[in-house]
């Protein structure tokens, strides 16, 4: 298995430009989440969706963001338009469908993360 | 008050020595609680997860929860300058949606 894909590993984009960041998740995995990495502000969950449906999207800083699943095998995270202020790690997170027990949990794989620079 | 605390260290320690990492959680009915290592430049990495009150043992770490005290902690014992990295402490909420702290960058020295 490859695990979670993400494209590009790395943006530089100028302010005002769109940028869409790509997640493949593992095969059979049916939640998916979108994270911000920053020093300031650490790790932050902007959305995630199950089953291809968006959940809880109360993470997505403002309307700039948007984020869609069209299948089980792709996700975006779009910036329209981008700003320096968004200049982060993004990484895409998949995630087992289930309930886990209490011995066991279905573990939320990270991908690589794409590092934006927005100028 | 963030939802997740932790102190940002950096925490050195000694090669061999126990490495001791804290998490406090302000959310009481918080079920599900998480240790990440995350390597510099590299993705986070779940290293144990516990539900229950006391101890949870996996090699040389062991996850310590006490819900009364809203506090997690996890100890690396005969810690390597391979720990070396930053350890992000997560609790989840319905849906799975993970909530994440600042985590505390380790450092072990050889």
């Amino acid at each position: 298995d490859a695990g979670v894909i993400q494209s590009p590993r790395h943006e530089v984009t100028e302010m005002g430009q769109e940028v869409t960041l790509r997640c493949k998740p593992i095969s059979g995995h049916n939640s998916l989440f979108w994270y911000r990495q920053t020093m300031m502000r650490g790790l932050e969950l902007l959305i995630y969706f199950n089953n291809n449906v968006p959940i809880d999207d109360s993470g997505m800083p403002e309307d700039r963001f948007s984020a869609k699943m069209p299948n089980a095998s792709f996700s975006t995270l779009k910036i329209q338009p981008s700003e320096p202020r968004d200049s982060a790690v993004y990484f895409c997170a998949s995630q087992p469908w289930g309930t886990s027990g209490r011995d066991s949990y279905n573990e939320q794989f990270f991908g690589p993360g794409t590092r934006l620079t927005v100028l | 008050q963030k939802e997740v605390e932790q102190n940002s260290g950096p925490l050195s320690v000694p090669e061999g020595a126990i490495a001791s990492l804290n998490c406090t959680y302000s959310d009481r009915g918080s079920q599900s609680f998480f240790w990440y290592r995350q390597y510099s430049g590299k993705s986070p990495e779940l290293i144990m997860f516990i539900y229950s009150n006391g101890d949870k043992e996996d090699g040389r770490f062991t996850a310590q929860l006490n819900k009364a005290s809203q506090y997690v902690s996890l100890l690396i014992r005969d810690s390597q300058p391979s720990d070396s990295a930053t350890y992000l402490c997560a609790v989840s909420r319905p849906g799975g949606k993970l909530i994440f702290g600042q985590g505390t960058e380790l450092s072990v020295k050889p």
